[in-house]
């Protein structure tokens, strides 16, 4: 049973566009939701995170969005840049202390 | 500070062998997660170690298992490798659990079973 969906296995955008990626969850009780970017051959790192007592999180291009009631948050990079290829990562907790459940991720690729 | 170091990076082995992988946490890192990232698949919780103590494990079978180390170092070994096995093994640490909601990955070991 997959806990955290990313259903779009990539995607691909212009330079200077948005970039918007989804993750969907299914478990009610995930309440710490992260966003991981990897590139090849290098372990995945942390991008950003947003607790479920908010609904949005910004940090510089990034901003994550949480809708509770749908069971779904979503990444925007703007403007997105030709650095910013990689494959993201959804990953959700349910309390702290808890392990890290991730999706399966997404292949941003953004072309000049 | 230095990063999370997990050695070997690449490793080929044959079927019906065994694998022990290494990971060393950053500095002061007391909690150890393992993951094994395949093809369509994600990151799979393997499991996680505080203390010295398995916390949590995930739905892998008994071939695969670990260990911490009174410094935080964890090991893990898969004996017995399939086929199936071939996947890039990914090791986090934090803080501890409860101190921490983010990991830092290493750069992982890179296993392929032949």
């Amino acid at each position: 049973d997959q806990q955290v969906k990313q259903n779009s296995p990539s995607l691909s955008v212009q330079e200077g566009r948005i970039s918007i990626l989804n993750c969907d969850y299914t478990n009610s009780m995930f309440d710490y939701f992260l966003w991981y970017k990897k590139y090849p051959a290098e372990g995945p790192t942390f991008l950003i995170s947003i607790s479920s007592i908010k609904d949005k999180n910004e940090d510089g291009r990034f901003t994550v969005f949480l809708n509770k009631s749908a069971k779904h948050l979503s990444l925007h990079i703007v403007p997105s840049q030709p650095g910013d290829s990689a494959v993201y990562f959804c990953a959700a907790s349910a309390d702290v202390g808890e392990k890290l459940v991730f999706g399966k991720g997404t292949k941003l690729t953004v072309n000049p | 500070k230095a990063g999370v170091t997990q050695t070997p990076r690449y490793l080929i082995k044959t079927r019906g062998q065994q694998v022990t992988l290494s990971c060393s946490p950053i500095s002061g890192h007391r909690s150890v997660s393992w993951y094994q990232q395949t093809p369509g698949q994600g990151l799979q919780f393997l499991f996680e170690y505080f203390s010295e103590t398995q916390r949590n494990k995930g739905n892998f079978p008994g071939r695969f298992s670990g260990r911490q180390f009174s410094n935080s170092r964890s090991e893990m070994n898969v004996s017995t490798l399939e086929l199936g096995d071939s996947a890039l093994y990914l090791c986090a640490s934090s803080l501890a659990p409860g101190q921490d909601r983010g990991y830092t990955f290493g750069s992982g070991t890179r296993l392929t079973v032949v």
